[in-house]
C-alpha cells in the first residue's frame, strides 16, 4: 500500500500560519476519523500532536490544529515559531492496517 | 513513568533473521496494544505490525507479512518482533510504540515511543 501523500516541504515566517496536507483515499483518510499527526526533530522519536483528526494531547499548544475534508487531512500551525521547525508525518487507519504519510519538512524562515 | 526500551538490533546479512524485544514499564502492559514502526535512515515512518493488548490478534504491513512475526509476553511486559529473510529494504530504526487508548488495537494514536533499535542489513 502506498504512503499517504504529503508535500515534501513547507515553510513560513515567524508569526504566520502554515498548512500541511495529507491526501489518501476513501479507504483510509476519507473513510475514518482516525488520522494522527506527529512532529519529529532530528535524532529524536516522533511526538503525537494531533489524533482522531482534530484532538490535541495534553501539553500540545493550541497553535496546532487538525482538520479533514474528504480524502485530505490538514495540519495547520498558526503563529509559527522557530521551535516548530521539524518533520511532520500524518498517519491513518485503513480498516485493516495503518498508513503513514511520506513526511513534510517544515522550515521557519 | 511510561518507558519502552527496545533491544536486539544489529548488523546482519541478507536472508538471515533477528528478534527484537521491547521491554515496557510504568503502565498496565496487558491493557495496551503495542505496535512496531520503523524508519529507514533519512526516510519517513513506516508502520510494521501490531499485536493486540490481549494477544488475540495481529496485523501486518504488506511489506513484511509472512516474514515478520509479532508476539508478546504479558507476564514479562515484553513485546517481540521476529524478523526473517531480511533484505536491504528492512534496514531501519525499529520503534516500539504504545496506542494511547486502553484495549484498542488499530488506532494511529501513539502516545509513547521507545528510543528505537537499529537493524542494519549488509553483506
Amino acid at each position: 500500500q502506498s504512503a499517504l501523500t504529503q508535500p515534501p516541504s513547507a515553510s513560513g515566517f515567524p508569526g504566520q500560519s502554515v498548512t500541511i496536507s495529507c491526501t489518501g483515499s476513501s479507504s483510509d483518510v476519507g473513510g475514518y476519523n482516525y488520522v494522527s499527526w506527529y512532529q519529529q526533530f532530528p535524532g529524536r522519536a516522533p511526538k503525537l500532536i494531533i489524533y482522531e483528526v482534530n484532538q490535541r494531547p495534553s501539553g500540545v499548544p493550541g497553535r496546532f490544529f487538525g482538520s479533514k475534508s474528504g480524502n485530505t487531512a490538514t495540519l495547520t500551525v498558526s503563529a509559527l515559531q522557530a521551535e516548530d521547525e521539524a518533520d511532520y508525518f500524518c498517519n491513518s487507519y485503513t480498516g485493516k492496517s495503518l498508513l503513514f504519510g511520506g513526511g513534510t519538512k517544515l522550515t521557519v524562515l | 513513568q511510561v518507558q519502552l526500551v527496545e533491544s536486539g538490533g544489529g548488523v546482519v546479512q541478507p536472508g538471515t533473521s533477528l528478534k527484537l524485544s521491547c521491554s515496557a514499564s510504568g503502565f498496565a502492559f496487558s491493557r495496551y496494544s503495542l505496535h512496531w514502526v520503523r524508519q529507514a535512515p533519512g526516510k519517513g515512518l513506516e508502520w510494521v505490525a501490531v499485536m493486540s493488548y490481549d494477544g488475540s490478534g495481529t496485523y501486518y504491513a504488506d511489506s513484511v507479512r509472512g516474514r515478520f512475526f509479532v508476539s508478546r509476553d504479558n507476564s514479562k511486559n515484553t513485546l517481540y518482533l521476529q524478523l526473517n529473510n531480511l533484505t536491504n529494504d528492512d534496514m531501519a530504526l525499529y520503534y516500539c510504540v504504545r496506542v494511547h487508548r486502553e484495549r484498542k488495537v488499530l488506532l494511529p494514536n501513539f502516545d509513547y515511543w521507545g528510543q528505537g533499535t537499529l537493524v542494519t542489513v549488509s553483506s
